[in-house]
């Protein structure tokens, strides 16, 4: 079957840094994406990588190891509006997205 | 650009009656939409895929004489439940691509929260 795991819940301090990793099992692999979602809010594209390295984009980064199946979104300078959930998403084969249960990130001043 | 509107924001409906559900792309030709139904706390679920002008895609366990999809143009699409029930409530969100035009991007609307009573 597919998977996508990555913790349920992290705590940070604000002005700090956080990684949230992302592992994913799929049938095949054409990308991955991560996404910002605050509560009660629809997904808001952060990064895409679909070759191996790391992605720097501002304040967040994405990093992505396709021979580990593994990604990390990299955090910077962190800031209170940060506080939301984060989605790891896979597009497989078929280019269907395969959707992590999502990271709560927790920012504490 | 890349902007994509839900609408209703929000419906609040009895049990029994019927919700339709508009997503539109504003300013790129979505030739495909994905609806999707999040429960509070947990992730998205995708619902079903729908190709411009023809039949959607629906996901194993999903109803597709329950949840009627629409997709007769490229920068519309509608997600009709049909006779509603308080299981139904849910947030439900579209999102549209245009890997024609190179994007592998998503774009998500602002989601539509139903409330069924």
């Amino acid at each position: 079957g597919q998977n996508i795991d990555q913790p349920t819940e992290m705590t940070a301090t604000e002005g700090a840094i956080v990684q949230i990793n992302c592992t994913y099992q799929t049938s095949g692999f054409n990308g991955l994406f991560w996404y910002q979602q605050h509560a009660g809010e629809a997904p808001t594209f952060l990064s895409y990588n679909v070759l191996d390295g790391l992605e720097e984009k501002g304040r967040f980064s994405s990093f992505l190891s396709r021979s580990k199946g593994y990604s990390y979104l990299l955090l910077k300078e962190l800031q209170m509006k940060d506080s939301a959930s984060y989605l790891c998403a896979v597009k497989d084969s078929n280019y269907q997205l395969i959707w992590g249960a999502g990271t709560k990130l927790i920012i504490k001043p | 650009g890349a902007v994509v509107s839900q609408h209703p924001s929000w419906v609040i409906c009895k049990s029994g009656t019927s919700v339709k559900i508009e997503c539109r792309s504003l300013d790129f030709q979505a030739t495909t939409m994905f609806w999707y139904r999040q429960f509070p706390k947990q992730s998205l679920m995708l619902m079903a895929t729908s190709n411009e002008g023809s039949k959607a895609t629906y996901e194993q366990g999903v109803e597709k004489d329950k949840f009627l999809i629409n997709h007769a143009s490229l920068t519309l699409s509608t997600l009709t439940v049909t006779s509603a029930h308080p299981e139904d409530s849910s947030f439900y969100i579209c999102s549209a691509s245009d890997p024609a035009g190179g994007s592998n991007e998503q774009f998500f609307g602002p989601g539509t929260r139903l409330t069924v009573l």
